[in-house]
């Protein structure tokens, strides 16, 4: 089993539309879980990042964890042309102590179609 | 907002020779990373630094390559004799390492070994 999966798509949906994005993980020990966006030839731009289980919202996205299942989501709510990438989840299992290595998941690519 | 600046943003390299990728990081950041991606596939951690020393380094990074922070601005990456597999976008970056915070990604090297 892969440590990181996510599902690459492509994935389309309509302008305004309530985006969803998922990875599953098996490595228990990952602590802190992130969602970056990557435009095309770019590096990837950090979204959330969320400790633990739980929810985080930063305006139109929102980030849950839930550990015991071992899944995170990334929702995107009125989904604009803009949005349009590849997103990634990544995962990591301590931060702030020399050992903050990211495992990243393929990427799901999004188009919103306007 | 401060920025992660890797040079060149393109290098094309004939089999077997030296490239060194330059990145400066973001001035107050402590840890500094390289990754790497081939066209397709995921991001992938080659190595993380920390007080002047690699504190974690994956399968990848093996002999022939190295890293360094020549000066107080700089962090390098050099590959010492270059194989056609090693064509990648090549992502430098770095985290102020508390804990609380995602990676800030430059926007990558590819590099294209002929």
């Amino acid at each position: 089993q892969k440590e990181v999966e996510q599902d690459p798509g492509p994935l389309s949906v309509p302008e305004g539309a309530i985006v969803s994005l998922n990875c599953t993980y098996s490595n228990s020990a990952f602590q802190y879980f992130m969602w970056y966006r990557q435009y095309s030839r770019k590096g990837p731009e950090l979204l959330m990042y969320t400790y633990s289980s739980g929810n985080k919202e930063d305006g139109r996205f929102t980030a849950q964890v839930d550990k015991s299942s071992k899944y995170i989501s990334l929702f995107i709510r009125d989904s604009q042309p803009s949005d349009s990438a590849t997103y990634l989840c990544a995962m990591s299992p301590l931060l702030g102590f020399g050992n903050e290595k990211l495992t990243f998941g393929t990427g799901t690519r999004l188009t919103i179609i306007p | 907002e401060p920025e992660v600046t890797q040079t060149p943003s393109h290098q094309v390299t004939q089999m077997g020779q030296e490239v060194i990728l330059r990145c400066v990081p973001i001035s107050n950041h402590l840890y500094f990373y390289w990754y790497r991606q081939i066209l397709g596939q995921k991001v992938e951690f080659l190595v993380s630094f920390y007080n002047n020393e690699i504190s974690e380094k994956s399968e990848i990074f093996d002999d022939q390559f190295s890293v360094e922070r020549p000066d107080g601005s700089n962090f390098t990456l050099k590959i010492r004799s270059t194989k056609l597999e090693d064509s990648a976008m090549y992502f430098c970056a770095s985290s102020e390492g508390r804990g609380d915070y995602g990676y800030t990604f430059g926007s990558g090297t590819r590099l294209t070994v002929v």
